[in-house]
């Protein structure tokens, strides 16, 4: 049974930091990951999707890897600002399966 | 805006009444599914439609009661809840069918509060 882990759980930093959240899975015959963000009270809203045969997507300042044969990918967050604030959630699909959520970091950016 | 419209908003319900939630996506996508979000807990997959077809349901009590009409809209009806199902509902679509993509759409949610 795929199950998805998350560190930190939470994350407070200045403004300007960059910052890196940690996606772990356990089951690495996974065919695409995908991270989102989540705001207090609202749905998720998709932030990037890697698939299987690729290492990285970038868009803005946000840049996930994936590395399958570790079982993990990683949320790069450059030059954090107050707006980034919000829940981080990466989720897991592998083929025939459905979608498997970690249970998020929450991030904190202080002006 | 993500293209998933979910209505109502927020729900308050007694445990003996019948409700149903609404969602609807404007993606074109042949699969829609129902999440529930609790405090603290990792987002659970209730009930999966593909190609308008319930493929999963994980368990759910049989209060709960997903109606798939046709590929833009699904029904999550409720009766006779308990108070420990208060939560957030989460509708969500994706494209199914073509490897490596799947990306899933989520809607705003339903605040449901059950008394």
């Amino acid at each position: 049974k795929q199950e998805v882990t998350q560190i930190p759980a939470a994350l407070s930093v200045p403004e300007g930091e960059n910052l890196v959240l940690n996606c772990s899975f356990t089951d690495s015959a996974i065919y695409n990951l995908q991270w989102f963000r989540q705001d207090p009270g609202k749905g998720l809203t998709s932030l990037l999707l890697i698939q299987s045969s690729q290492r990285e997507q970038t868009s803005g300042r946000l840049n996930a890897s994936l590395d399958k044969s570790s079982g993990r990918s990683t949320l790069y967050i450059a030059a954090s600002q107050p707006g980034d604030s919000a829940t981080y959630l990466c989720a897991v699909i592998a083929h025939g399966q459905n979608f498997v959520f970690g249970p998020g970091t929450r991030l904190s950016v202080l002006p | 805006e993500t293209g998933v419209t979910q209505t109502p908003r927020h729900l308050v319900m007694g445990m003996t009444n019948k409700k149903s939630l609404k969602c609807e996506q404007h993606l074109g996508h042949n699969a829609m599914y129902w999440y529930k979000q609790s405090a603290k807990k990792p987002l659970e997959l209730m009930f999966v439609y593909s190609l308008e077809e319930r493929v999963e349901n994980n368990s759910v009590p049989s209060r709960f009661s997903p109606e798939c009409p046709n590929s833009s809209h699904l029904f999550l009806h409720l009766h006779t809840l308990q108070p420990e199902d208060s939560a957030l509902y989460l509708c969500a679509s994706s494209q199914e069918g073509r490897e490596g993509l799947n990306e899933q759409f989520f809607g705003p949610g339903t605040r449901l509060t059950v008394l």
